[in-house]
């Protein structure tokens, strides 16, 4: 079955700096890729998704990545981190439109001022 | 894309009672997947529902703890049963909107039991 591994249960960036949250996944057959923001006490919001188009996929609010499959990996980037950006990031996998959907333990990303 | 609504959005309750958890989809859909989010950790899919079918549970979940109901293609019920303080959680449904942005989510019921 398809799985995601987030490296980094906690990243810590300064108001301005990169951000830099990192993913890679195993799947047997392509996968599509997608990143999920959760902010407190709120339900999921999409960021962005691969679906075998283009590999570097640009989502809201100035984040995006790139599928690189000889890395197998998709990690989640943005030039210049926001406070508002302080957040849950979940990285997930599925194999099909219409297939469950796997996803990694989440990385906790706090913007320091 | 497929617009989702889950009732209720939280409850409290006691040990040894249930709970069911509705989800109601304004389109035809052939999956519906619930999830469980535990405190301070990610999403656990907990069983894939399928209209017609028995649902088909993860491990380390089962039918008799979590039954699931899916008479037709917009809505669907998970029961919390026999709950416990460790099934505080959010639970979530989710159904698959290949077109517009991977899959939604309803918000989700976060129940506490006491």
């Amino acid at each position: 079955a398809q799985s995601v591994t987030q490296l980094g249960s906690h990243v810590s960036v300064s108001e301005g700096a990169l951000v830099l949250l990192r993913c890679n996944y195993s799947s047997s057959v392509p996968p599509y890729l997608f990143w999920y923001v959760q902010y407190p006490n709120q339900g999921l919001q999409l960021l962005l998704k691969y679906t075998s188009a283009a590999t570097l996929v640009k989502g809201i609010n100035g984040f995006e990545a790139e599928f690189k499959k000889s890395e197998t990996s998709f990690h989640l980037t943005k030039p210049s981190a926001h406070m508002s950006d302080a957040a849950e990031y979940f990285c997930a996998v599925s194999v099909a439109n219409n297939n469950d959907m796997r996803f990694g333990a989440g990385t906790r990303l706090t913007v320091k001022p | 894309s497929a617009v989702i609504s889950q009732k209720p959005s939280r409850d409290i309750c006691q040990r040894g009672t249930s709970l069911t958890i509705q989800c109601q989809v304004d389109s035809q859909v052939t999956m519906m997947f619930w999830y469980r989010q535990q405190p301070g950790q990610s999403l656990t899919l907990i069983a894939t529902a399928n209209q017609g079918s028995e649902a088909t549970y993860e491990s380390g979940f089962v039918i008799d703890k979590f039954p699931i109901s899916r008479p037709n293609l917009t809505f669907s019920t998970l029961t919390v049963s026999n709950m416990s303080p460790e099934d505080s959680s959010i639970y979530l449904c989710s159904v698959a909107s290949p077109g517009a942005g991977g899959y939604t989510f309803g918000s989700g019921t976060r129940l506490t039991v006491v």
